[in-house]
């Protein structure tokens, strides 16, 4: 069974850091691109940031730009986000996500075929 | 960045009932365009890609269409576990957007 698991999600002061991890399983990690995503309570979708298979290619939102590094280790299946500077508006539920199809990344890329549950970061 | 523009924001259908949901881009995100769905507590959930084409396992009454700036998401016949949110992304471009949803809900 393909799967997304988050973790490392808390409550955690204005200005101060914290790193989430998502652990994959059930596919070729190392063949797909990885993204993040974000929904605040009561609020709708926001893509975050995203990695190619092979982390040369990253994309971050607007909103989280200078603030927040992906990054992925693809022996150990994982996909990581680290979160400095945080801000009360980034109290969300976050989410990873890969794409439907191996070996896009960049312009055009790919829907989100499989998302985890979510790991929830409280900025306050 | 491109603005995608859900309508209405609220539909209230009855059981049976067609649903019909649009999405419009600021830009032409040429077929680049997703529809999920969500619903409470839950994770979204892939629907269509490519515009038109089904994700693994959705049902037939649902169904997508449009290119470019114009998109719209079918619901031929409700069924209970239909109502929900529902958003459309492109992804043609960066960054990624969504578009910020049409809640279904029971007419």
């Amino acid at each position: 069974e393909v799967q997304l698991v988050e973790s490392g999600g808390g409550l955690v002061q204005p200005g101060r850091s914290l790193r989430l991890s998502c652990a994959a399983s059930g596919f070729i990690f190392h063949d797909y691109a990885m993204y993040w995503v974000r929904q605040a309570p009561g609020k709708g979708l926001e893509w975050v940031a995203g990695i190619s298979w092979d982390s040369i290619g990253v994309g971050y939102g607007d909103s989280v730009k200078g603030r927040f590094t992906v990054s992925r280790d693809n022996a150990k299946k994982s996909l990581y986000l680290q979160m400095d500077s945080l801000r009360i508006e980034d109290t969300a539920l976050y989410y990873c996500a890969k794409d439907l199809s191996s070996g896009y990344f960049g312009s055009p890329g790919d829907a989100f075929d499989v998302w985890g549950q979510g790991t929830m970061v409280t900025v306050s | 960045e491109i603005v995608m523009t859900q309508s209405p924001a609220t539909l209230s259908v009855s059981p049976g009932e067609r649903a019909t949901l649009s999405c419009r881009a600021s830009q032409s995100v040429n077929s680049n365009l997703a529809w999920y769905q969500q619903k409470p507590g839950q994770a979204p959930r892939l629907l269509i890609y490519g515009a038109y084409t089904r994700a693994a396992g959705v049902p037939a009454r649902f169904s997508g269409s449009g290119s470019g700036t114009e998109f719209t998401l079918t619901i031929s016949s409700l069924q209970s576990e239909d109502f929900a949110v529902y958003y459309c992304q492109q992804y043609n471009n960066w960054p990624r957007t969504f578009g910020l949803g049409t809640k279904v809900d029971i007419k």
